[in-house]
């Protein structure tokens, strides 16, 4: 079976650090990988996705990165974060062929002070 | 642009009720899936129930089911019987065949009281 798993849980960074957070999944190959964020009572927002190694989509430009080094490993980084960075942050994999179900990681709860 | 609305904010229903909450969507493709997730306190997401776009069936899992109007592009799911463990923030999401990602509403907040 797959699974997906996100670290850190949850993230406490000062305004003006650096950042990464790595997703990964197990029991699948070839996965398309998904980066979201969710503000305090909202909805999502995708950041990212990539459907293959060094792929990498971009929806909204702004002081946040994703790299798969790897085919399974999906990691979001920022230089220097701001307080606005602050929310949870979903990873979330689909097949690439014969399947269209999106399914998510436990999350990363991230708070910029 | 592919847009899904949920128009209720805020739902509640009473232990071993029945409540619907509502989807509608926006889009010009004809062949797509639709969705309906469900985010409880620990922020999990869950895959609750989807539904093929082409399949005139309305899709039923256990408690949850949906009523599927392709013409109207509106997307309800129902949930009977009503648990507690049904509280949760339910969002609706949509996306069209391939590698696309899914474009979700802003969620509905269920309440269920006992």
């Amino acid at each position: 079976s797959q699974t997906i798993h996100q670290w850190p849980a949850t993230l406490v960074q000062p305004v003006g650090s650096p950042l990464s957070l790595e997703c990964t999944v197990e029991g699948t190959s070839n996965p398309n990988l998904y980066w979201y964020r969710q503000a305090a009572g909202r909805g999502l927002q995708l950041l990212f996705y990539s459907v293959g190694i060094g792929q990498i989509s971009s929806e909204v430009p702004q002081n946040l990165s994703a790299s798969r080094p790897q085919d399974r490993q999906f990691i979001l980084s920022s230089k220097k974060l701001l307080l606005s960075d602050s929310g949870f942050y979903l990873c979330a994999w689909k097949r690439s062929f014969g399947s269209y179900e999106q399914y998510f990681g436990p999350g990363t709860r991230l708070t910029v002070t | 642009a592919q847009t899904v609305t949920q128009s209720q904010p805020e739902m509640s229903v009473q232990e071993a009720e029945t409540v619907t909450l509502s989807c509608t969507y926006d889009t010009s493709e004809s062949d797509y899936y639709l969705f309906w997730y469900k985010q409880p306190p620990s922020r999990q997401m869950i895959l609750v129930i989807r539904q093929e776009a082409y399949k005139q069936q309305n899709a039923t899992e256990n408690r949850f089911s949906v009523n599927f109007q392709k013409a109207a592009k509106s997307f309800s799911l129902k949930i009977s019987d009503s648990q507690l463990g049904d509280a949760a923030m339910y969002f609706c999401a949509y996306r069209v065949s391939g590698n696309t990602p899914l474009v979700f509403g802003k969620g509905t907040r269920l309440s269920v009281i006992a």
